[in-house]
C-alpha cells in the first residue's frame, strides 16, 4: 500500500522558534493534508493542499504541495506553547483512502 | 461548528467479548469512515461506508469487524470477538464527498473511542 515517510519523528524547540516538518512518498498524491492531534483528541485539519506547487497559509502555519506531488512540508513560525501536539501529514489520490504519516511530535519549551 | 461525536470515550473489555463503538457523523455528510490508531503509531484506515454499504476496506478490517448505519444518524463499528491487538484508539470520520472528488473532500474526525482489551 501507499506509504508516507514523515520527519522528523519528534522535535523539541524553544518558544518563538520556527519549525519545519515534511512528508515524502514513493507515490503521487492529488491531495495533501496536514492535521494536528492533541492528547486524547482526534486529528484536526490544519491545511489542505490540492495542487502541485500550491503554497497555503493558515495563520502562523504554511504548507506546500511539492512540485513532484510526492512531498509536502509544513512550517510553523514563531512557535507558542499551544503548538504542542502531534502533526500528521496525510495524502490521497484517485479513489484510494486517505493515508497518514507516522506523525511528528512537537514539544515547545517556554 | 459541526462535529463528529463518538461514544464511549473509553471502553475496557475482556478478550473475546463483542464491542460496539458508536459515532454520530456530521448531519449533511454522506461518507463515513473508521480509522484506528494503536498507541504511539500512525492513524490507519479501516473502512469507508457510503449509501448503506462498505465502499472500501483495508486488510485490517477482517471478518471480526462490521459496520452499520442502523438509523439516520448513527454509524457503528462492531468487533465481534476482541483480541489483545485490537486495543487502540478508534476514530470515526465523515465527509461530504468521496475520495476522488478532490477539493471538497476533507474528513472531519471525532475525538475517538479508546478500546482497551484485557
Amino acid at each position: 500500500g501507499q506509504q508516507l515517510n514523515q520527519s522528523p519523528q519528534s522535535m523539541f524547540i524553544q518558544e518563538g522558534e520556527d519549525v519545519s516538518m515534511n512528508c515524502t512518498s514513493s507515490s503521487i498524491f492529488n491531495t495533501w493534508l496536514w492535521y494536528k492531534q492533541d492528547p486524547g483528541e482526534g486529528p484536526v485539519l490544519l491545511i489542505a493542499l490540492y495542487k502541485a506547487g500550491e503554497l497555503t497559509s493558515n495563520g502562523r502555519l504554511t504548507a506546500q504541495f511539492g512540485i513532484t506531488r510526492k512531498d509536502s512540508f509544513l512550517n510553523i513560525s514563531a512557535s507558542i506553547p499551544s503548538d504542542v501536539g502531534i502533526y500528521f501529514c496525510a495524502g490521497q489520490s484517485g479513489n484510494t483512502p486517505l493515508v497518514f504519516g507516522k506523525g511528528t511530535r512537537l514539544s515547545v519549551i517556554a | 461548528e459541526p462535529e463528529v461525536t463518538q461514544t464511549p470515550s473509553h471502553q475496557v473489555t475482556q478478550m473475546g467479548q463483542e464491542v460496539i463503538l458508536r459515532c454520530v457523523p456530521i448531519s449533511n455528510h454522506l461518507y463515513f469512515y473508521w480509522y484506528r490508531q494503536i498507541l504511539g503509531q500512525k492513524v490507519e484506515f479501516l473502512v469507508s461506508f457510503y449509501n448503506n454499504e462498505i465502499s472500501e476496506k483495508s486488510e485490517i478490517f477482517d471478518d471480526q469487524f462490521s459496520v452499520e448505519r442502523p438509523d439516520g444518524s448513527n454509524f457503528t463499528l462492531k468487533i465481534r470477538s476482541t483480541k489483545l491487538e485490537d486495543s487502540a484508539m478508534y476514530f470515526c470520520a465523515s465527509s461530504w464527498t468521496s475520495w476522488g472528488a478532490g477539493g471538497a473532500n476533507v474528513l472531519t474526525f471525532g475525538a475517538g473511542s479508546r478500546l482497551t482489551v484485557l
